[in-house]
């Protein structure tokens, strides 16, 4: 089963606009995690955000968490056409404090950046 | 430093056939997940290894098997395939910090099963 969930589940915009995706889940996480993927292809890991962590930076990545509402947000600043992928958040699973290897995705946001 | 490396890329096979795929890890990686992805399902968990042993299993039936070797290698086995079983098959790699907490995975490029 998916915990997380994001938000919408297709985003079209122009190149030097700002794209913002939103993942809510149900449970509780030690952290959450952002991917994307280019079609077909592997997921590549963008930036881990922790339970304890309310904003984190990276590039033109800009995610926030709110686990009081249990939700994640991803800002793409200045978007560009090779910024075009699916994006998925993935959270952890809490047992007894431990990790336990497992990732819930959801089942993504298709991010379209038109030149 | 090398990804995590999954063989093969591509794969056909017939109903009834059994299939083994390869992953080899970040080097120092121990921890390492299996998924399988389709259009309809998404990405669904399907075990993860660590040290040799399997400690999380997702909800697949049992010809969904894998394994991990000494050197961290694993290896995922389905049997009887099924048409239903095409997909793409991804693995991935993670390092736990000093703390006990993961990082993040590095995914494979995964293996495109077809079945037919």
């Amino acid at each position: 089963s998916q915990q997380g969930e994001e938000d919408p589940q297709a985003l079209s915009i122009q190149e030097g606009e700002n794209a913002t995706m939103n993942c809510s889940y149900k449970t509780s996480i030690n952290n959450l995690q952002w991917y994307r993927q280019n079609s077909g292809r592997g997921l590549v890991h963008l930036i881990l955000i922790r339970s304890n962590e309310r904003e984190k930076h990276s590039g033109r990545l800009r995610v926030t968490l709110d686990t009081s509402k249990k939700s994640s947000s991803l800002l793409i600043t200045a978007s560009r056409a090779a910024d075009t992928a699916s994006y998925f958040c993935a959270t952890d699973e809490v047992s007894r404090g431990s990790t336990l290897g497992r990732l819930y995705f959801g089942r993504g946001t298709q991010l379209t950046v038109w030149p | 430093k090398a990804g995590v490396t999954q063989t093969p890329r591509y794969l056909i096979k017939t109903r009834g056939q059994q299939v083994t795929l390869s992953c080899s890890p970040i080097s120092g990686h121990r921890s390492v997940s299996w998924y399988q992805q389709t259009p309809g399902q998404g990405l669904q968990f399907l075990f993860e290894y660590f040290s040799e042993t399997q400690r999380n299993k997702g909800n697949f039936p049992g010809r969904f098997s894998g394994r991990q070797f000494s050197n961290s290698r694993s290896e995922m086995n389905v049997s009887t395939l099924e048409l239903g079983d095409s997909a793409l098959y991804l693995c991935a790699s993670s390092l736990m910090g000093q703390d006990g907490r993961q990082n993040g995975y590095t995914f494979g490029s995964g293996t495109r099963l077809t079945v037919v």
